[in-house]
């Protein structure tokens, strides 16, 4: 079974850029969340869609915004890229929403780098 | 309310001995408190996880203990390998929430 994967790994942007991340679960998992991990801040938690709903929101500005398709296929997108938005970005998905206890399985991120 | 406090920040240890991360939290309604295990340029894996309702659990060469009443949870790797040197993250949550996650703790095992 194929685990998560994200595309692209890595990605260099400049300020004032926007950017859309693409994450494609496991098969059959209906439930994606996404994670900013920085040095500093460890793993912040960005939103989580299920069925195409978006379910739960973490603290970070509008620019942050995501979505779902019908195939569970998610995509993240930031606008007006700051310097400080360079990190890691995850993604992980699971059989049931974050309410349920179903195991969240992680893909190996997307590198951010902001100019 | 909703914050894990992990520590130490940084741990090195020998080969051969014991790793021992510590996780504090707030919220008494958290049930559930899983440790992820993270390699550089991998996401983090779910490696083991605890319900409050024990003390102990292990795994192999991980053990989780849990005390209820100081709300800590602490996770230790006996007879730790240069395999092991990875970043360590608790977390927890509750049944309608998402996973709260401690800030990290980068562990290297010397050979």
């Amino acid at each position: 079974k194929a685990g998560v994967t994200q595309t692209p790994r890595y990605l260099i942007k400049t300020r004032g850029q926007q950017v859309t991340l693409s994450c494609s679960p496991i098969s059959g998992h209906r439930s994606v969340s996404w994670y900013q991990q920085t040095p500093g801040q460890g793993l912040q938690f960005l939103f989580e869609y299920f069925s195409e709903t978006q379910r739960n929101k973490g603290n970070f500005p509008g620019r942050f915004s995501g979505r779902q398709f019908s195939n569970s296929r998610s995509e993240m997108n930031v606008s007006t890229l700051e310097l400080g938005d360079s990190a890691l970005y995850l993604c992980a998905s699971s059989l049931g929403p974050s309410g349920s206890y179903n195991e969240q399985f992680f893909g190996p991120g997307t590198r951010l780098t902001v100019l | 309310q909703q914050q894990v406090k992990q520590s130490p920040q940084s741990l090195i240890v020998q080969k051969g001995g014991i790793s021992i991360i510590n996780c504090a939290y707030e919220n008494t309604a958290f049930d559930y408190f899983p440790w992820y295990q993270q390699f550089p340029g991998k996401g983090p894996a779910l490696l083991i996880a605890i319900r409050p309702d024990v003390s102990e659990k292990k795994e192999g060469r991980f053990t989780i203990s849990f005390n209820k009443s100081a709300k800590q949870f602490s996770l230790h790797i006996m007879d730790s390998q240069p395999g092991d040197s990875a970043t360590y993250f608790c977390a927890a949550k509750t049944s309608g929430s998402r996973l709260t996650f401690g800030e990290g703790t980068q562990l290297t095992v010397n050979p």
